[in-house]
């Protein structure tokens, strides 16, 4: 399996207040992406990198910030939680026109 | 825009052969194919790309018609383990971080 892992892996928190997901590799891929899924939607991508510093919006951005300071760690930022907001939040990584690998997910409920 | 995929679901019993189809409006470069087992994240099965060939392994195999922006993803003799929900992937060629776009699955159901 890739070595990628996410962190919290459940996480509870009320409308309002800040969260940051954090996604952590040790493949060295250049790529990572943020998606969330929900029923009836499959998964969407809210932000990607493609390097260090260098990110851009996915198809469901609005209300998410990333950050990639490092190769392996690529950060999302909840900067007030919505119950909209509620979901699971998978990490990927990936290497050009190759696979990508998915973490293990992140349930996020916001009360 | 999100491919469409069909059936939503499908119930088989161990043994039989299933069909699931990925439609896009826009012209494709490749589309990617994952199995999602509940609670697990999802899993790659593989990649067709624009001029290849039918790929496949074990009794899973996968066509890509480029003129009709279609692929399909064929199993064949199911067995218990082929449970799960598949998404196709589609990467339409434009952008720099080869970002998929996926459909909103096919829950498939082996019953022994």
């Amino acid at each position: 399996d890739a070595g990628i892992t996410q962190s919290p892996r459940h996480k509870v928190t009320e409308t309002g207040t800040p969260v940051t997901l954090r996604c952590h590799q040790t493949e060295n891929h250049r790529y990572m992406y943020w998606y969330r899924q929900d029923p009836g939607h499959g998964l969407r991508l809210i932000h990607y990198s493609y390097g260090v510093k260098d990110t851009d919006k996915g198809e469901v951005s609005d209300g998410y910030s990333v950050s990639r300071s490092k190769t392996e760690d690529f950060l999302l930022t909840l900067e007030s939680a919505t119950s909209s907001q509620t979901s699971v939040y998978f990490c990927a990584i990936s290497e050009r026109w190759v696979e990508q690998y998915f973490g293990p997910g992140t349930r996020l409920t916001v009360t | 825009q999100q491919p469409v995929q069909s059936p939503q679901a499908v119930i088989l019993r161990e043994g039989e052969d299933a069909v699931i189809n990925c439609s896009s409006s826009k012209a494709l470069y490749s589309v990617h194919w994952y199995r999602q087992k509940h609670g697990e994240a999802p899993v790659f099965l593989m990649i067709l790309l624009k001029g290849g060939e039918q790929k496949g392994h074990d009794k899973i195999s996968a066509s890509f018609n480029e003129k009709k922006q279609q692929s399909s993803l064929y199993l064949t003799a199911s067995q218990l383990s082929y449970s799960g929900t598949y998404f196709c992937g589609t990467y339409d060629g434009s952008g720099s971080a080869r970002q998929l776009t996926f459909g909103s699955g096919t829950q498939l159901t082996v019953l022994p």
